[in-house]
């Protein structure tokens, strides 16, 4: 398994232009999230799906947008960037109770994080 | 919405001496606790977690206690390497919940002097 990848590592825009970060995980985990991680504001979630369908927001959705097509994709949008979304950018998977009714825990996998500049 | 605080933001000890790590949250629904580790460059990792129906557990040189009613928690890492240098993110959830949405505490940066 490859796990949960993520691309680009790195970007840089300019403000006002749009992007997509890719997000994929080959594990069939339900639930999918995205995460900013800024100097000392610690990881904050920005937006997140429980399966396939549906998606909801998190503590920053402001500037982005999501889909969840599929299990295994969840793409993070940003229709017109700002310097304010300045940050490293994480997804991650982990299986969701909800809705499998499994009873393991809910260990997040982290994609390996995409550093973006929006000048 | 649940509000995850961690203390100190910084902390620095010498090889072999323990560390530990405070945070308190405020939704008391919240029942699930993990601790990540992040080292410099890399993604989060997890490396202990906890739930509400037990009070402290155990790993090696790391242990993590739980205080619900006071609503705290702490990771305790004993005889500390320099490989333990990095930043500590502590997080709560409502495990079995609608989302179970992991929300985090602003980090601890970890330095562990040879």
């Amino acid at each position: 398994n490859a796990g949960v990848t993520q691309t680009p590592k790195f970007q840089v825009l300019k403000t006002g232009q749009s992007m997509t970060l890719q997000c994929a995980q080959d594990m069939n985990h339900e639930y999918m999230s995205w995460y900013r991680q800024d100097p000392g504001m610690g990881l904050r979630l920005i937006h997140y799906s429980v399966g396939a369908g549906i998606t909801d927001q998190g503590e920053v959705p402001n500037g982005y947008n999501v889909s969840r097509s599929t299990t295994e994709d969840f793409p993070l949008r940003l229709l017109s960037a700002a310097p304010s979304q300045t940050s490293v950018y994480f997804c991650a998977s982990s299986y969701s109770p909800r809705v499998s009714g499994r009873s393991t825990n809910e260990k997040l996998f982290f994609g390996s994080g995409t550093q973006l500049s929006v000048l | 919405g649940e509000n995850v605080e961690q203390h100190p933001s910084t902390l620095s000890v010498q090889e072999g001496d323990s560390a530990v790590i405070k945070c308190t949250y405020s939704d008391s629904a919240s029942n699930y606790f993990p601790w990540y580790k992040q080292e410099l460059g890399k993604r989060p990792q997890l490396i202990i977690d906890i739930r509400s129906n037990v009070g402290e557990k155990k790993d090696q040189r790391i242990a993590v206690t739980l205080n619900k009613t006071a609503k705290h928690f702490s990771l305790h890492i004993t005889e500390t390497q320099p490989e333990d240098s990095a930043v500590y993110f502590c997080a709560a959830s409502i495990y079995g919940g609608s989302q179970g949405n992991l929300i985090f505490g602003k980090g601890t940066k970890l330095s562990v002097k040879p």
